[in-house]
């Protein structure tokens, strides 16, 4: 069974602090390891990996992807109150049936 | 660009009826994906629709169902609800389907609750 576990499942920082986020991952037919921010409403999109070793990134968020260890982290530098949300990550896997496996999240609360 | 929606955004039922959720994706997207997110389980992928065909379903049992239809407009039906069904039902389009590796954006979610 495809399993996506994240790390830790809370933290609490100071504005200006620097986090990272962990994520691994076992699944069979990997396709794409995707992070999302959930705020009080639906999760919204921050980063699709699909390549091992290339950094994304998007203002003071940005991602890896490590296919050889099976895992990728999230890292926020400069944390600000309104980073605080819960951190999805999710793969992609299959052959001939896609799925989406997410896993359960990283509370993050930022306080000023 | 107008984003996903969703009707109802809640919705309460008793044990043993059924329900039927709407999603419309943002214009010009023909995937459509479902998911249940409750406390215990986290999101978890309910079945994914392209082109009026379902591609792709996750391990729910077929008290879950959903179709497509011609406008990419999508709706999940789940039968026999029971208390455990009780969640945020969501969906989410994107442009093309799986497979293509395209991102997806959610809709608000319709919170369900059986009572």
């Amino acid at each position: 069974e495809d399993k996506v576990v994240q790390s830790p499942l809370s933290l609490v920082v100071h504005e200006g602090d620097t986090v990272t986020l962990n994520c691994s991952y076992e699944v069979t037919n990997f396709r794409s390891l995707l992070w999302y921010k959930q705020e009080k409403k639906a999760p919204t999109f921050l980063f699709m990996l699909t390549s091992s070793g290339i950094e994304k990134k998007s203002g003071r968020l940005s991602s890896i992807l490590d296919k050889k260890e099976l895992s990728s982290i999230l890292n926020i530098t400069a944390t600000q109150t309104g980073d605080s949300a819960i951190y999805l990550c999710a793969v992609e896997s299959g052959g001939s049936n896609y799925k989406l496996t997410f896993g359960k999240g990283t509370l993050l609360t930022v306080n000023p | 660009k107008a984003g996903v929606t969703q009707t109802p955004r809640y919705l309460i039922k008793t044990r043993g009826q059924q329900v039927t959720l709407s999603c419309s994706p943002i214009s010009g997207h023909r995937s459509v994906s479902w998911y249940q997110q409750t406390p215990g389980q986290g999101l978890q992928f309910l079945f994914e629709y392209f082109s009026e065909t379902q591609r792709n379903k996750g391990n729910f049992p077929g008290r879950f169902s959903g179709r497509q239809f011609s406008n990419s407009r999508s709706e999940m039906n789940v039968s026999t609800l029971e208390l455990g069904d009780s969640a945020l039902y969501l969906c989410a389009s994107s442009l093309e389907a799986w497979g293509s590796s395209y991102e997806q954006y959610f809709g608000p979610g319709t919170r369900l609750t059986v009572t």
